[in-house]
């Protein structure tokens, strides 16, 4: 069975760092693009970027690019989302993806960031 | 970048009866279209991908259809548990994007 779990729910202040993961198992991980949605509070889904764990090859939304940065170990099947410096607008639930096609999510991580 | 839209925004329907969401591009995307179902607090969930390719588990009532720029989600016969917003992806070219949503209620 296609699996991917996420890391658990954060709480940070503004300012700080964070690197959010997602493992996959049940498949051939080295195969099959990650890709990072997000879902702000009451919103829709939106597209931030997705990487070719067999080749770390990347590309970003415009959106997002230089705000984050995608990454993975696929020594241990696992992607992840990074954050330099946290703003309160990255308050939101985080979503990993399996392939272009999206056809198996992660349960989400909510990230939330207040002073 | 593709823009995606989706009609209605939202609709509200009957058990039984035949629901239709359409997804239309700002340009061609072949058939590299896919639909997600999302509940509340609960992860997206694949239901159709390459515009009419049913996911592996869900009902037969989903169906997909559409090219190039307009796409449609049929639900044959709503049931109570398809309740949710709806979204589609297009993943023909970078950046991928979304759909805004369409948000079903059982009457």
């Amino acid at each position: 069975e296609v699996q991917l779990v996420q890391s658990g729910a954060e709480v940070k202040k503004p300012g700080e760092s964070l690197k959010i993961s997602c493992k996959g198992s049940g498949y051939s991980f080295s195969a099959y693009w990650i890709a990072w949605v997000r879902q702000m509070p009451g919103k829709g889904l939106e597209w931030m970027g997705i990487i070719y764990p067999g080749d770390s090859a990347i590309r970003y939304s415009p959106s997002f690019q230089g705000q984050v940065t995608i990454s993975v170990d696929k020594s241990i099947s696992t992607a992840y989302l990074q954050w330099n410096s946290l703003k309160a607008s990255d308050t939101a639930m985080y979503f990993c993806a399996r392939s272009l096609r999206h056809d198996s999510w992660g349960q989400g991580t909510l990230v939330t960031v207040s002073s | 970048d593709i823009q995606m839209t989706q009609s209605p925004s939202s609709l509200s329907a009957s058990v039984g009866d035949r629901v239709t969401i359409t997804c239309r591009a700002s340009q061609g995307v072949k058939n590299d279209l896919g639909w997600y179902q999302q509940k509340p607090g609960k992860a997206p969930k694949c239901l159709i991908y390459a515009t009419s390719t049913l996911q592996s588990g869900v009902p037969s009532r989903f169906s997909g259809s559409g090219s190039g720029t307009e796409f449609t989600l049929t639900i044959s016969s709503l049931q109570p548990e398809d309740f949710g917003t709806y979204y589609c992806l297009q993943h023909n070219d970078y950046p991928l994007t979304f759909g805004p949503g369409t948000k079903v209620d059982i009457k």
